[in-house]
């Protein structure tokens, strides 16, 4: 069965400084690979996603993830942090085919920024 | 225009009532699940159902019924309702394969006293 492991319960960074969210995943083949984000009291927001092609997939609000076969990661990444990053950020996979097109989570990572 | 909308968005309710969440998608899709999200943030799959056929039904108490009367609603109807129900539940949608455009609504955050 699919999982996706997230190891960073809770970071904090700086406004400005970089950022890297750590996600590795286990699955049979190569999912789909995603990450959300969801801000206090709201739904859940795509940021970006990986099918095929380029290991280096930007998103948006600057955001972007590498692809790591080798590694089964997935990690975000994120030049410059600014305050209004803080939330709660999710890595999914979802499988390649079939019907059952049901996204697996990760625990999430939730992100504190200080000005 | 809203592309998943639920209502209501809040609920609190006491223990053995039973409540419904509605959720709508105008984006055409052909899928449509429910996820619930603990108090500890775990997003996890209840329902899925793809052209109003359930395709998933990850060991969720039959207390919880979803009903699709067309691809474009999946209401959830919750009997008995405990303490331990307590969560966020979130509709979401997509179109094709593996979820890969999966668009969530906003949550509707249920409450059991």
């Amino acid at each position: 069965a699919q999982s996706v492991t997230q190891p960073d319960i809770h970071i904090t960074v700086s406004e400005g400084a970089s950022l890297e969210l750590r996600c590795n995943y286990s699955y049979g083949a190569t999912p789909y690979l995603f990450w959300y984000v969801q801000s206090p009291g709201q739904g859940l927001q795509l940021l970006l996603k990986y099918f095929s092609g380029d290991t280096l997939v930007q998103g948006i609000k600057g955001f972007e993830a590498e692809f790591k076969r080798s590694q089964s990661s997935f990690n975000l990444r994120k030049p410059s942090v600014h305050w209004s990053d803080a939330a709660e950020y999710f890595c999914a996979v979802g499988p390649l085919s079939g019907t059952a097109s049901k996204l697996t989570f990760g625990t999430g990572t939730r992100l504190q920024v200080t000005l | 225009d809203t592309a998943v909308s639920q209502t209501p968005k809040y609920l609190v309710t006491q223990m053995g009532n039973d409540k419904s969440i509605k959720c709508e998608q105008n984006l055409g899709h052909d899928t449509m699940y429910w996820y619930k999200q603990d108090s500890k943030k775990f997003l996890k799959i209840m329902f899925s159902y793809n052209n109003k056929e359930l395709i998933i039904n990850e060991t969720v108490p039959n207390r919880f019924s979803p009903k699709s009367p067309d691809k474009a609603h999946l209401n959830l109807h919750i009997n008995s309702l405990e303490l331990g129900d307590s969560a966020v539940y979130f509709c979401a949608s997509s179109q094709g394969l593996g979820g890969q455009y999966t668009f969530f609504g906003p949550g509707t955050r249920l409450t059991v006293l």
